[in-house]
């Protein structure tokens, strides 16, 4: 596997789930991000982390937790989601060195709220 | 006032044509600017990043930068119907770190025509 991973692709779940979004990234990087994509609205940052260390929480409901276990891996628990919650969830990942800053991003998983 | 302002398009242009995307950020100490690339359902692609004033090139791809005015741009010559998608301009002021807070426009939806 390269570059940044997610799975599953596609979810479907009822507001009583609980499920969980899955990232890996196999670039070496030390800064991994989840991001919420909805329908006519621009690239919402949801948390960041470096070296494992939660470092942005942009005033996410508590419905998702993050983990990160380690700096290759990256979760998103997701418990009692309304459906305004349906969206394209992306991670991303970025690392020191040129060029500086720059997120790659994996393939998202495009998740539906019954 | 929106921190990275696009306008969202439609811009339509015939192939072989040069298509200018424009973008504009409020914040001044903005440090690391790029240009990604998203395929209707599909996640951004990194195109170009550009950090100095001027213009930086690859390929048919130029990107623009003025501090001074605040304002990035992307010039696509030889525009082809492959280039048709959303195109994200996207600031990030956290310079010096590992990390930083990437801030989307809403992005310009391209369309190359035969």
């Amino acid at each position: 596997e390269t570059g940044v991973t997610q799975t599953p692709r596609h979810l479907v779940m009822g507001m009583t789930n609980k499920k969980s979004l899955k990232c890996e990234q196999h670039l070496g990087h030390n800064a991994m991000y989840w991001y919420k994509q909805s329908a006519k609205k621009p690239l919402e940052l949801m948390f960041v982390y470096n070296f494992k260390e939660q470092t942005e929480n942009n005033s996410v409901p508590s419905r998702f937790s993050p983990e990160c276990p380690n700096s290759s891996h990256l979760f998103l628990h997701l418990h009692t989601l309304q459906p305004e919650d349906s969206a394209l969830y992306l991670c991303a990942s970025s690392g020191q060195g040129a060029p500086r800053d720059t997120q790659y991003f994996g393939p998202g998983t495009r998740l539906t709220v019954l | 006032q929106k921190e990275v302002e696009q306008n969202s398009g439609p811009l339509s242009v015939p192939e072989g044509a040069i298509a200018s995307l424009n973008c504009t950020y409020s914040d001044r100490g903005s440090q690391s600017f790029f240009w990604y690339r998203q395929y209707s359902g599909k996640s951004p692609e990194l195109i170009m990043f550009i950090y100095s004033n001027g213009d930086k090139e690859d390929g048919r791809f130029t990107a623009q930068l003025n501090k001074a005015s605040q304002y990035v741009s992307l010039l696509i010559r030889d525009s082809q119907p492959s280039d048709s998608a959303t195109y994200l301009c996207a600031v990030i002021t956290a310079g010096g770190t590992s990390y930083g807070k990437l801030t989307f426009g809403q992005g310009t939806i391209l369309t190359v025509h035969p």
